[in-house]
């Protein structure tokens, strides 16, 4: 299945640091999703985006559904030791979910 | 409130042996549902995913099998496993957006 092109695939970040991801497609989607994963469990909703230029924050979270409806992208203001995980964006249109690679993150203290 | 569970949270099995794993979800109807495996913390691959009772599409030729015998009870099984079958295996439900459960880590001896 199609798979989203979802960068960087890692980052080692500074506690206090901001951090960045985003996520492209070749396909119009017509919801955005940003997951969190924890080893060993399962990936935890962050934040959905339902409409084009959507910007909505979730605490230090902020993403954004592209104007275009082919990319998002995910913001961590003032990182934090418990940010570490592996982050996945995930676009959906009828009844199907498309998954990004992953991100994964590392907060040094 | 919703919730989903998975179990068991771990399995070991021999090659060649059956598989069931269970997924229910509660505090909601007529949930789509969705099984996927996950290798190497990455990747989620759609297995199977379902929008009604006894309605299963599958994505990817394999010998897993699904099935949806209640509206909130999503199944998937095998008859004899195979090595390449080991992996994180995580269901999900759709309301206005997609959770998932806490996942089943299945390992082939």
């Amino acid at each position: 299945g199609q798979q989203l092109n979802q960068s960087p695939q890692s980052m080692f970040i500074q506690e206090g640091e901001d951090v960045s991801m985003n996520c492209t497609s070749s396909s119009i989607f017509n919801t955005w999703l940003w997951y969190e994963q924890d080893p060993g469990e399962g990936p935890v909703l962050l934040i959905a985006l339902y409409k084009a230029g959507e910007l909505t924050s979730n605490g230090r979270l902020t993403a954004q559904f592209g104007i275009t409806r082919k990319d998002s992208f995910l913001n961590i203001s003032a990182s934090i030791p418990s940010d570490v995980g592996i982050y996945f964006c995930a676009g959906h249109t009828g009844n199907q979910f498309y998954f990004g690679t992953g991100t994964s993150l590392t907060v040094i203290p | 409130s919703q919730t989903i569970h998975q179990w068991p949270a771990t399995l070991v099995q021999p090659v060649g042996s059956p598989l069931s794993l269970e997924c229910t979800v509660e505090g909601t109807s007529n949930p789509n549902l969705y099984w996927y495996r996950q290798a190497a913390g990455r990747g989620l691959q759609l297995l199977f995913y379902s929008v009604g009772i006894g309605q299963i599409s599958s994505e990817v030729p394999q010998n897993l099998s699904a099935s949806r015998p209640q509206d909130r009870q999503f199944i998937l099984s095998s008859k004899k496993l195979l090595l390449s079958d080991s992996g994180f295996y995580l269901c999900a439900y759709t309301t206005d957006t997609q959770y998932f459960g806490p996942g089943t880590r299945l390992t082939v001896l």
